[in-house]
């Protein structure tokens, strides 16, 4: 109930290029779904969150993509650059019981080649 | 400059040492979290406190302990108990309850067994 899977554990997209990475959960309890950006070495940072109260959420190169009754959400980057190479994870919580703390998919590591 | 900052950033274990882990933040966040790293694993929390004097077990709280005797400190113990502590560990800490918004993470520390 509390797992997320993501997918691909790792890409590799051209300079300029689509990445998209994919998560699906189980728990219906959750209703926060963030994506988290972690460069070698750092902690994660959070980049763009969404609610399942919208299908989509936009910020600048950045785009969740989120199917409720599929349970599944996805980060799409467009116009990828070298500077965006980096592990991407997407982490979900909810408001009641056990979901209330963030559970984090297993990550995808983007590589994007100038 | 507010933030989380976690020392040291490289820690090396004997067998059979207990190690203690630092984690101070000055965003006068509620609530503190300690996540475990593995390659291709994600984040696994370990413990997690959302107020002084009171802290709950996450999924791998077995072979570390924790205290939060202020708001400002969450210090992990790796104790001998823990069988494969060789990981990556990260502090976090978010306004309440990380569903309700953004969790922001310390730059981590690598604890490595000799």
């Amino acid at each position: 109930q509390q797992q997320v899977k993501q997918s691909p554990q790792s890409l590799i997209v051209q300079k300029g290029g689509i990445s998209i990475i994919n998560c699906a959960y189980e728990n219906t309890a959750f209703d926060y779904f963030p994506w988290y950006q972690q460069f070698p070495g750092k902690g994660p940072a959070l980049l763009i969150a969404i609610r399942p109260d919208v299908s989509e959420k936009k910020e600048g190169r950045f785009t969740i993509s989120f199917n409720k009754s599929a349970k599944q959400f996805s980060l799409h980057i467009m116009d990828s650059q070298p500077g965006d190479s980096a592990t991407y994870f997407c982490a979900a919580s909810g408001s009641s019981g056990s979901a209330r703390q963030l559970t984090f998919g297993s990550g995808t590591q983007l590589t994007v080649l100038p | 400059d507010g933030g989380i900052t976690q020392s040291p950033k490289y820690l090396f274990r004997k067998e059979g040492q207990n190690v203690t882990l630092s984690c101070e933040q000055n965003l006068n966040h509620d609530a503190m979290y300690w996540y475990r790293q593995d390659p291709g694993q994600g984040l696994r929390l370990i413990y997690y406190s959302q107020i002084v004097n009171d802290f709950q077990k996450g999924d791998i709280a077995e072979g570390y302990s924790v205290s939060r005797e202020k708001k400002e400190s969450f210090p992990l113990t790796v104790t001998s108990a823990q069988k494969n502590p060789t990981a990556f560990y990260l502090c976090a800490s978010s306004i309440r309850d990380s569903y309700r918004g953004e969790a922001f993470f310390g730059q981590g520390t690598r604890l490595t067994v000799v």
